[in-house]
């Protein structure tokens, strides 16, 4: 079965700096990958996703995921956060055989101080 | 642009009550999901349905039931609500042969069971 880890519930980075989310996954065929945000009081916004074409994958508001299989990774990274990027963002595992169902991490909550 | 519509924004309910969450989406979606969001654990799959009078147990279905009687409607209830099911809950949509493809979700209800 899939699994989906996220390294560190809460994160809290500068405006302007680095944002660095990590996601590890477990799955014994090649799966698919996705990135979602949730801003306050809303629903989830796909932000990127992975199937198996480019490893390393550009998404919506400047972020960006590299696929690793030999470190069954898909961190998600901006090169400067902004303070809208304050957000709580799941990572999502499921294989093509499973109807779209996913399976997700615990989900990292996004800090941005000025 | 797909509309993933859940009924209610907040409901507050009494122990022991049955409730009824509702989940509406117009782009002919065979596949429809309900998750539950807590705090440090993501999103955890309740039910799905891949089709009009179909349902399959998630990883947390006591609990709870669904109803699918169009293809259009998904309902979750909980036929005696207790406080260990206060939470978000999300609603979300698929076609049924696009496992690349992302979930659409709603805005979630909130549910408080007092």
């Amino acid at each position: 079965a899939q699994s989906v880890t996220q390294l560190g519930s809460h994160v809290s980075v500068s405006e302007g700096a680095l944002v660095l989310l990590r996601c590890n996954y477990s799955s014994s065929v090649p799966p698919y990958l996705f990135w979602y945000v949730q801003y306050p009081n809303q629903g989830l916004q796909l932000l990127l996703k992975y199937t198996s074409a480019a490893t390393l994958v550009k998404g919506i508001n400047g972020f960006e995921a590299e696929f690793k299989k030999s470190e069954t990774s898909f961190h998600l990274t901006k090169p400067s956060a902004h303070m809208s990027d304050a957000a709580e963002y799941f990572c999502a595992v499921t294989l093509y055989n499973q109807g779209g169902k996913l399976i997700f991490g615990q989900g990292t909550e996004l800090s941005v101080k000025p | 642009d797909v509309k993933v519509t859940q009924s209610s924004r907040y409901l507050v309910k009494r122990t022991g009550e049955k409730v009824f969450l509702e989940c509406v989406q117009d782009m002919d979606h065979e596949n429809m999901f309900w998750y539950r969001q807590d705090p440090g654990l993501g999103l955890r799959l309740i039910y799905f349905s891949y089709d009009v009078k179909m349902k399959e147990k998630g990883d947390i279905p006591e609990g709870y039931s669904v109803s699918r009687e169009k293809k259009e409607r998904f309902s979750l209830i909980l036929e005696s609500a207790s406080t260990n099911q206060t939470s978000m809950y999300l609603c979300a949509s698929i076609f049924k042969d696009r496992g690349g493809s992302p979930l659409h979700f709603g805005n979630g209800t909130r549910l408080t069971v007092t």
